[in-house]
């Protein structure tokens, strides 16, 4: 089974400030996909950041970025010039494998508060 | 927001009774997935529906039971449930695999008594 570990139940930042939200993982797969989820408080869950295991180059969407160590199976989410709409859990997740047979496993949630 | 809508939104059910969840989206995608979000436990992948078909059944008990009777409808059947089953149960579609980005309704919050 696949592990996947958030260390940090909970961080704050200062709005405008940057914060980075740790994950690491166990897998025994050379090509996989990775993704960063957030969850706002009562709304939708949704989509922050993909990086595809075997791209060396660390995936960016606008104010958020990943420091994707392969080697390290470590998948970490930047979060630049935080907002206070930033508040929110998130979830970081692997996914391996294809077809038919495959895995996506969730870490148990890193609950950013963004201060004012 | 996101074209995926869930009802009901609240449910309380006794162990003894059946209901069922609904998800419908409206984005033309070709998947659709439900997922089962406890306060202590990860969120945990239950049912795969591709074109329709069941992909994946992540060794769902059997008194859950999932139907998709085309892209755009998703149910989750529930009969005989246990209080652990009480739990926010999400529903998500997606282009076509599991990979592409997910699109999540705001969920069920079911409790069992």
């Amino acid at each position: 089974a696949q592990t996947v570990t958030q260390s940090q139940p909970e961080m704050s930042v200062q709005e405008a400030e940057t914060v980075t939200l740790s994950c690491t993982y166990d897998t025994s797969e050379n090509n996989y996909y990775l993704f960063w989820y957030k969850q706002p408080p009562s709304r939708q869950m949704i989509l922050v950041i993909r990086q595809e295991a075997y791209k060396q180059q660390n995936a960016t969407e606008n104010r958020f970025s990943v420091n994707f160590q392969k080697a390290a199976k470590s998948f970490s989410l930047k979060i630049s010039d935080s907002q206070l709409g930033d508040t929110a859990m998130y979830f970081c997740a692997p996914f391996e494998g294809g077809g038919s047979n495959y895995k996506l496993t969730f870490g148990k949630g890193t609950l950013l508060t963004v201060n004012p | 927001e996101t074209g995926v809508t869930q009802t009901p939104r609240h449910l309380v059910m006794g162990m003894t009774n059946k209901k069922s969840l609904k998800c419908e989206q409206h984005l033309g995608h070709n998947a659709m997935y439900w997922y089962k979000q406890s306060a202590k436990k990860p969120l945990e992948l239950m049912f795969v529906y591709n074109f329709k078909e069941q992909t994946e059944n992540n060794s769902v008990p059997s008194r859950f039971s999932p139907e998709c009777p085309n892209s755009s409808h998703l149910f989750l059947h529930l009969h005989t449930l246990q209080p652990e089953d009480s739990a926010l149960y999400l529903c998500a579609s997606g282009r076509e695999r599991v990979t592409d980005t997910q699109y999540f309704g705001p969920g069920t919050r079911l409790t069992v008594l």
